[in-house]
């Protein structure tokens, strides 16, 4: 059954403090994992694509990276304007249909 | 970037009354929009798959008759939650993938919350 674990549930750092969110899948024929920041209230933000293992993508004080079997997103020094839930989606056809874990609930105290 | 509008953002309504919400894509067409139902701290559930001139494909365990989702144009997608009940109550909402887009890359709608009393 395909499907997309995000761990931890949810992570409190200190401001400053990096750490990496971890998303894995499991995915007959992976055409793509898409990155998300969803703030309380509001739609999912888009950040990044990333379509091939070895593929890495950058944005600020965040850096996503793909393996075979999951993928990560650091988050290096992070500031309290960071704190969001965080989810992670596989795409599942090429009709652009979604799987999506269930996020990591991401907290940043200064 | 590839901006998405939702409309209504909050919606209150009386138990069996029927309520539409509007999902347009601003600056890019949409051949696809999905529509997705989001519950308190859980992730996002897809409801259905629209495409421009088709009729919509839903998940299995969403209601068709329920919810009507109408593509008509390239930039705008419709759900209409008809005879609405309490349990109906939740956070929707609706994302588009466009051609013009690189790699089925989908951007979301700011959400639309409902509550039925």
């Amino acid at each position: 059954e395909d499907q997309v674990t995000q761990s931890p549930e949810a992570l409190r750092l200190q401001e400053g403090e990096s750490s990496s969110l971890n998303c894995s899948y499991t995915v007959s024929g992976l055409r793509g994992l898409f990155w998300y920041r969803q703030d309380p209230g509001k739609g999912p933000e888009f950040l990044f694509t990333l379509y091939s293992a070895g593929e890495e993508k950058e944005k600020e004080r965040l850096k996503a990276t793909l393996t075979k079997k999951e993928s990560f997103l650091h988050i290096t020094a992070p500031k309290p304007e960071d704190s969001a839930t965080y989810l992670c989606a596989v795409l599942y056809n090429q009709g652009g249909k979604l799987i999506f874990g269930q996020g990591t609930e991401l907290s940043v105290k200064p | 970037g590839a901006v998405v509008s939702q409309h209504p953002s909050r919606v209150i309504c009386k138990s069996g009354t029927s309520v539409k919400i509007e999902c347009r894509s601003l600056d890019f067409q949409a051949t696809t929009m999905f529509w997705y139902r989001q519950f308190p701290k859980q992730s996002l559930m897809l409801m259905a798959t629209s495409n421009e001139g088709s009729k919509a494909t839903y998940e299995q365990g969403v209601e068709k008759d329920k919810f009507l989702i109408n593509h008509a144009s390239l930039t705008l997608s419709t759900l209409t939650v008809t005879s609405a009940h309490p349990e109906d109550s939740s956070f929707y909402i609706c994302s588009a993938l466009g051609l013009a887009l690189p790699g089925y890359e989908q951007y979301f709608g700011p959400g639309t919350r409902l509550t039925v009393t």
